[in-house]
C-alpha cells in the first residue's frame, strides 16, 4: 500500500472550513483513499473514500488531485466535536482483505 | 453508536495472565478485524476474520490467537501477558471482505491494562 504524508497537526477556528492535506505520491492506480477520524480514544469512525473524483457525503468533501498524488479532507464548518486525529489511508483492496493500516494521522483542534 | 460491541470495556490484570477479549459485529457484517492502538505504536492491525475463516494477518503476536465463530462473533485471547501488552483494542466489522471498497465500523474498545 501506498504511503500517506499528513502534517502532525492543524487549527481551525470554529465554523470555518477545514481543510486537511494528505500526500500520496505513489499512489497507484488500483488504490483507493480512505479517511478517518479517532475522537480521544474512541473507536475510529470512518468519513469518506475515493478513487478518482471528488466525492462529498453528509460529513464531509474529498478533492483527489488528477494524477491521485494527494487528496484534501474539506470539514466544510467545524464544530468543537470535531476536534480529533484524522487519518488518511491508501489501500488496495485484495481479494479476501482490506484491512487497515493507520499512520501518525493529523490532530485539528478547533479553537471557539 | 457503530453497531460494534466490544467487552469487557476495562480489563486490568497481571504478567504472565491470559484474557479474553470480544466483539459483536453490526448485523449482517461478516468480517471482523482486531487492532491495537498503543502509545508507542499507534494503531496497528492484528488479524481479520470473514465468515469464520482467517482472511489476513497482521502483526500479531504468537501469544495472541483470535477466532470467530458461527454466530459471527469474535474472540481476541492474550496469554503470557506483558507489560508492553497495555493498550487498546478495537474490533470493526464490515460487509464485505473485498471485491470493494467499504468501511470498516469499529467498536469503543477494549482498554487493558497489564500490571
Amino acid at each position: 500500500d501506498a504511503k500517506t504524508t499528513q502534517p502532525p497537526s492543524m487549527d481551525c477556528a470554529e465554523g470555518r472550513a477545514a481543510n486537511l492535506p494528505c500526500n500520496h505520491s505513489t499512489i497507484s492506480g488500483n488504490e483507493y483513499v480512505y479517511w478517518y477520524r479517532q475522537i480521544h480514544s474512541q473507536g475510529p469512525q470512518y468519513i469518506i473514500h475515493g478513487l478518482k473524483n471528488n466525492e462529498t457525503n453528509e460529513m464531509a468533501s474529498l478533492i483527489i488531485t488528477e494524477d491521485r498524488k494527494s487528496s484534501t479532507l474539506i470539514l466544510p464548518h467545524a464544530t468543537l466535536r470535531d476536534t480529533a486525529v484524522y487519518y488518511c489511508i491508501v489501500r488496495v483492496t485484495r481479494a479476501g482483505a482490506n484491512n487497515l493500516f493507520f499512520g501518525t494521522g493529523t490532530r485539528l483542534t478547533v479553537i471557539p | 453508536d457503530s453497531g460494534v460491541t466490544q467487552t469487557p470495556k476495562h480489563l486490568i490484570t497481571a504478567t504472565g495472565q491470559r484474557v479474553t477479549l470480544r466483539c459483536s459485529p453490526r448485523s449482517g457484517d461478516l468480517s471482523v478485524y482486531w487492532y491495537q492502538q498503543s502509545l508507542d505504536q499507534g494503531l496497528q492491525f492484528l488479524i481479520q476474520y470473514y465468515n469464520g475463516e482467517e482472511r489476513a494477518k497482521g502483526n500479531i503476536l504468537e501469544r495472541f490467537s483470535a477466532q470467530q465463530f458461527p454466530d459471527l462473533h469474535s474472540e481476541l485471547n492474550l496469554s503470557s501477558l506483558e507489560l508492553g501488552d497495555s493498550a487498546l483494542y478495537f474490533c470493526a466489522s464490515s460487509l464485505i471482505p473485498a471485491g470493494g471498497p467499504g468501511e470498516q465500523f469499529f467498536g469503543p474498545g477494549t482498554r487493558l491494562t497489564v500490571l
